[in-house]
């Protein structure tokens, strides 16, 4: 089964502070994205790949950047962290176009708070 | 043009009960519609999904109603049990890679 992992479950950083999120996938998928959650909101999308080093913006891209220099592996960074940006981040990865290769598979999550 | 709507927002059902969650959608476009499962402190995972050539979508409990004219998909939860108790999402692709998210249902099955 396909695995996507995420370094961390929880983080407690500091505002200002840079924050890197690390996602890894073990399924040779093409497409990985960047949501995250808050109550009554859904998922949110802040960015995705198609591809290694390709990127797309997301529907909230202000405040974050990500890296993909392996397909493997997507980064996600909070150049300058702010309390606003406390929120769980779900990391997922998808084979590619059409039908079930939308299918999206998720990590566990990472529950960011900034203080 | 691009939103899923899903109602409700939260759903107490008795156990035994049946489960209906609904959404809407406005991009005739859209060819792929899953629904998604989340348990607390996990990401979500796939629990079932239409093609809009078909009307309905059966697995074990869990059915997906597709509704092509009206614009609408909705999933019924039958013989709910408290392990049903998740938060759901419905999405919605259009022959791509991205999928359009529902806002969530927050499911309590109550024994």
């Amino acid at each position: 089964d396909v695995k996507v992992t995420q370094s961390s479950r929880y983080l407690v950083k500091r505002t200002g502070e840079k924050v890197f999120l690390e996602c890894v996938q073990d399924m040779d998928h093409e497409n990985m994205f960047w949501y995250r959650q808050d109550p009554g909101l859904g998922l949110r999308l802040i960015y995705f790949s198609y591809d290694v080093k390709m990127k797309e913006k997301g529907d909230i891209p202000e405040g974050y950047s990500v890296s993909r220099e392996k397909k493997e592996r997507f980064s996600l960074i909070l150049e300058s962290a702010s309390t606003n940006q406390t929120s769980m981040y779900l990391c997922a990865s998808s084979l590619g176009p059409g039908g079930q290769g939308a299918r999206a598979f998720f990590g566990q999550g990472t529950r960011l708070t900034v203080v | 043009q691009q939103q899923v709507k899903q109602s409700p927002q939260s759903l107490i059902v008795q156990k035994g009960g049946i489960s209906i969650i609904n959404c809407a959608y406005e991009n005739t476009a859209f060819d792929y519609f899953p629904w998604y499962q989340q348990f607390p402190g996990k990401g979500p995972a796939l629990l079932i999904a239409i093609r809009p050539d078909v009307s309905e979508k059966k697995e074990g409990r869990f059915t997906i109603s597709f509704n092509k004219s009206a614009k609408q998909f909705s999933l019924h939860i039958m013989d709910s049990q408290p392990g049903d108790s998740a938060t759901y999402f419905c999405a919605a692709s259009y022959s791509n890679y991205q999928l359009i998210w529902g806002a969530g249902t927050k499911l309590i099955i109550k024994p």
